[in-house]
């Protein structure tokens, strides 16, 4: 089945730096989503991006389907932004990566 | 905000009993979908539903049944629960064709 790794695994930041997430796919996909779950627990649509950039606020996503990655962009990250991102993707159902573990620090 | 509750929030039980997880919308959306959350593993699925009384298996079927008799619920069934069903449960809905998901809050499962 199709292979989604995400990098980093980690990532600390200091308030106010800006990070790149990365996700990478084995084969075609129909679409791409961005999520953030927040300490809480509740898992929350960034972006739904099957090819393209989008962005909302602080946050953008670029998806190169023919190369098979997506980017995640945060800049100016805020303390709020602290969670784990995961990228899925659709070639029928959705198979999640697992995660990016970001902590920002005030 | 999809209109997705999902009931109990968290359930402890104990090994053998049965456990019915529910997940309410409000919104007539067609699609549905069952996932669990466990560390290492992401979040796999482990059922779905196209429409009233169709439903397929996901990656993680084994051990659960579900059930839609309305289009706003869908019911996941562990007809005896096992420690190894202790997770944390996100029912999802989709808007459409281009399945585009969105998650209920979670339930959190503990099975003793």
């Amino acid at each position: 089945g199709i292979q989604v790794e995400q990098s980093p695994p980690d990532l600390i930041l200091q308030e106010g730096a800006n990070s790149t997430l990365r996700c990478n796919f084995s084969d075609s996909v129909n679409n791409l989503q961005w999520f953030h779950q927040n300490p809480w627990g509740q898992l929350i649509n960034l972006f739904y991006i099957p090819s393209g950039t989008k962005q909302n606020g602080r946050l953008s996503a670029t998806t190169v389907a023919t190369e098979r990655y997506s980017l995640l962009y945060i800049s100016s990250s805020q303390t709020t932004d602290s969670g784990v991102y995961f990228c899925a993707v659709d070639p029928g159902k959705l198979i999640f990566g697992q995660g990016t573990t970001l902590q920002v620090k005030p | 905000d999809a209109g997705i509750t999902q009931s109990p929030r968290h359930k402890v039980t104990e090994t053998g009993t049965p456990v019915t997880l529910r997940c309410h919308q409000t919104e007539n959306h067609r699609y549905m979908y069952w996932y669990r959350q466990d560390p290492g593993h992401g979040l796999r699925l482990i059922h779905y539903s196209y429409g009233v009384k169709d439903t397929d298996k996901g990656e993680v079927s084994d051990g659960y049944s579900v059930s839609r008799s309305k289009t706003e619920d869908f019911l996941l069934t562990l007809e005896s629960a096992t420690s190894s069903q202790t997770s944390v449960y996100f029912c999802a809905i989709s808007l459409g064709e281009n399945n585009e998901q969105f998650f209920g809050p979670g339930t959190r499962l503990t099975v003793l």
